[in-house]
């Protein structure tokens, strides 16, 4: 089965918009995870929220857990260029807490 | 800040090579990652490895892939004959504890390309 899967694919918006983006997976977890990755690089963790957390702040970015409908969601606010990139969801499902990754959202801010 | 450093940044073989992918985890970390990333697509998982041996590997990582954490601060991948479909980019993660806090840091990881 396919675990953490975010929509929107891909989504543009111009700078100053928020973002938001959806994640869902099929599985119990412990804690589920918001990675970045600018083109080609490397994956940047940006905020984890646990199993029994419902939202979590970090600067411009808040994420929410619904465990009853195993879904999250990552809002940018006040989106910047320098935003632009993927954006990945990633839970802990794996039988040794390995990350299980969804196919991620690719945000591109225009300026 | 400790990080995860990942060497070399990028490889190129020729199909039929052995490869081995180097990677340095935080010093304080106990469990250990490789994940791989076909360029377009989404992280896979690999293997994990702690205490000194795999703990979980997927279907990916046959007996082509094995890991070695030779002394204590290297985590290496080595494939030992190399595939046109190997090509991708291969990270490494390390965390200190599992469950409710594991942050899996990871590093700048390295391009694979296979000729």
């Amino acid at each position: 089965s396919q675990q953490g899967e975010e929509d929107p694919q891909a989504l543009s918006i111009q700078e100053g918009e928020n973002a938001t983006m959806n994640c869902s997976y099929k599985t119990s977890i412990n804690n589920l995870q918001w990675y970045r990755q600018n083109s080609g690089r490397g994956l940047v963790h940006l905020i984890l929220i646990r199993s029994n957390e419902r939202e979590k702040h970090s600067g411009r970015l808040r994420v929410t857990l619904d465990t009853s409908k195993k879904s999250s969601s990552l809002l940018i606010t006040a989106s910047r260029a320098a935003d632009t990139a993927s954006y990945f969801c990633a839970t802990d499902e794996g039988s040794n807490y390995q990350l299980i990754w969804g196919a991620g959202t690719k945000l591109i801010i225009k300026p | 800040e400790p990080e995860v450093t990942q060497t070399p940044s990028h490889q190129v073989t020729q199909m039929g090579q052995e490869v081995i992918l180097r990677c340095v985890p935080i010093s304080n970390h106990l469990y250990f990652y490789w994940y791989r990333q076909i360029l377009g697509q989404k992280v896979e998982f690999l293997v994990s490895f702690y205490n000194n041996e795999i703990s979980e590997k997927s279907e990916i990582f046959d007996d082509q892939f094995s890991v070695e954490r030779p002394d204590g601060s290297n985590f290496t991948l080595k494939i030992r004959s190399t595939k046109l479909e190997d090509s991708a980019m291969y990270f490494c993660a390390s965390t200190r504890d599992r469950g409710g806090k594991n942050i899996q840091y990871f590093g700048a990881g390295t391009r694979l390309s296979v000729l």
